[in-house]
């Protein structure tokens, strides 16, 4: 069974930090991963999506890696501002779209 | 533009009183699904569905039940609520697209 951990749990940075979260998953055989950002209490809003054939996926600040063969995924920040704080969650979907398996959570914190 | 609808977003409820979160999505996605987020156990699948009338239980189905007799949605229903299905409940359609999460009390 698909198991996902996440490294750090919890992270506290000056803002400017240049930061990497980690994402590790056991079964290789995975169809695409997603990072998400969640406020406290809220909704899960997508960050970066990427599919198994990929390797890498970038959105303005973020760039996202995936390494199958090893089942790790990282998450960089560049620049951490006040407003990145939030937990980010890693979820591998490996049933085409029909069953993510989420990781438990980086829970982040830039101070200003 | 895209996007996965819940409702109630909010409720508060009593051991066993019946109730149905609704969850709506206007992208004719054939997929749906449904998470709860506990703290401590992250978000785990509840029940998915690969189309109409077809649905099937994820790692967590004890105490609820769905149905999907058309496309865009898949209701949530709690028979017979209990405090320990206390909890923040996710509606998904295809890949990123999820709903805005209802958060249930049962007392």
């Amino acid at each position: 069974k698909q198991e996902v951990t996440q490294i750090p749990a919890a992270l506290s940075v000056p803002e400017g930090e240049n930061l990497v979260l980690n994402c590790s998953f056991t079964d290789s055989a995975i169809y695409n991963l997603q990072w998400f950002r969640q406020d406290p209490g809220k909704g899960l809003t997508s960050l970066l999506l990427i599919q198994s054939s990929q390797r890498e996926q970038t959105s303005g600040r973020l760039n996202a890696s995936l390494d199958k063969s090893s089942g790790r995924s990282t998450l960089y920040i560049a620049a951490s501002q006040p407003g990145d704080s939030a937990t980010y969650l890693c979820a591998v979907d490996d049933n085409y779209g029909q069953n993510f398996v989420f990781g438990p959570g980086t829970r982040l914190s830039v101070l200003p | 533009e895209a996007q996965v609808t819940q409702n109630p977003r909010y409720l508060i409820t009593v051991t066993g009183k019946k109730l149905t979160v609704t969850c709506s999505q206007n992208m004719n996605h054939e997929y749906m699904s449904w998470y709860r987020q506990d703290p401590g156990l992250g978000l785990r699948q509840i029940y998915y569905s690969m189309n109409v009338e077809v649905t099937d239980k994820g790692d967590v189905p004890e105490g609820y039940k769905v149905s999907r007799k058309e496309k865009r949605n898949f209701p949530l229903i709690l028979e017979s609520p209990s405090p320990n299905q206390t909890s923040l409940y996710f509606c998904g359609g295809y890949e990123q697209y999820f709903g805005p999460g209802t958060r249930l009390t049962v007392t």
